[in-house]
């Protein structure tokens, strides 16, 4: 499968503990998103990278959480000193920046399994 | 106001009905938009983009006015396996991350 995969799919933890999430792209993709969604909500923007550089984050990724793309291939998000509110699944996609036929992609994005957060 | 933001149901209907949802947007300036489906429990696939006035994909037809900012999506002949939540998205900003709306629950029973 040449698809967006996402490792573990399922984190129980206890209050305070660190989980780390990670997240292979497809491998011609070059940008990489990470989204999180809750219960009846869409997904929400947390971050993005092109290549290896991180160039957005939102105003939702306090410093409690952390992401990396080191070769511009893989990317993990790391929630530090995890609280309750941060039960959620969180969705890595990825995307290339022109399409086939070379129309720029405008916001074809495809999604991982995602990974299922429960904070205790 | 959300820039991305959607009626969230549930739609329950019939087998063979026609079905529409809408999604109003707030940024003028978005070119292109998207329709992505979510199975329960499951990741959102892209389902249609819209870049212009509309596009047609079989049962389904989803449509823009820019007028009103909003995108519309009809599904015809509804089946069971259209049961889903439909999810409306927009690039927003740089870098094309895309914003989306909360959702339309869509059930179809026999």
């Amino acid at each position: 499968d040449t698809g967006v995969s996402q490792d573990p799919r399922h984190k129980i933890t206890k209050r305070g503990q660190n989980v780390t999430f990670r997240c292979d792209p497809i491998s011609e993709h070059n940008r990489l998103y990470w989204y999180r969604q809750t219960l009846g909500q869409g997904p929400e923007f947390l971050t993005y990278f092109q290549n290896e550089a991180q160039l957005e984050k939102s105003r939702l990724l306090s410093d409690r959480f952390s992401a990396e793309r080191p070769k511009g291939s893989f990317s993990t998000l790391e929630i530090q000193r995890t609280e309750q509110g941060d039960s959620a699944m969180y969705l890595c996609a990825s995307s290339a920046e022109l399409l086939a036929g070379g129309r720029m992609n405008t916001g074809e994005l495809f999604f991982g399994e995602g990974s299922r957060l429960t904070v205790l | 106001r959300k820039e991305v933001e959607q009626d969230p149901g549930p739609f329950n209907v019939p087998e063979g009905a026609t079905v529409a949802f809408n999604c109003t947007y707030s940024n003028s300036a978005s070119q292109s938009f998207f329709w992505y489906r979510q199975d329960c429990r499951k990741e959102p696939k892209l389902l249609m983009s819209v870049y212009s006035s509309g596009n047609e994909d079989g049962r389904f037809t989803a449509q823009l006015n820019r007028a009103s900012q909003y995108i519309s999506l009809l599904i015809r002949d509804s089946k069971l396996s259209d049961s889903a939540t439909y999810l409306c998205a927009s690039p927003s900003g740089g870098y094309n991350k895309l914003i989306f709306g909360a959702g339309t629950r869509l059930a179809v029973h026999p």
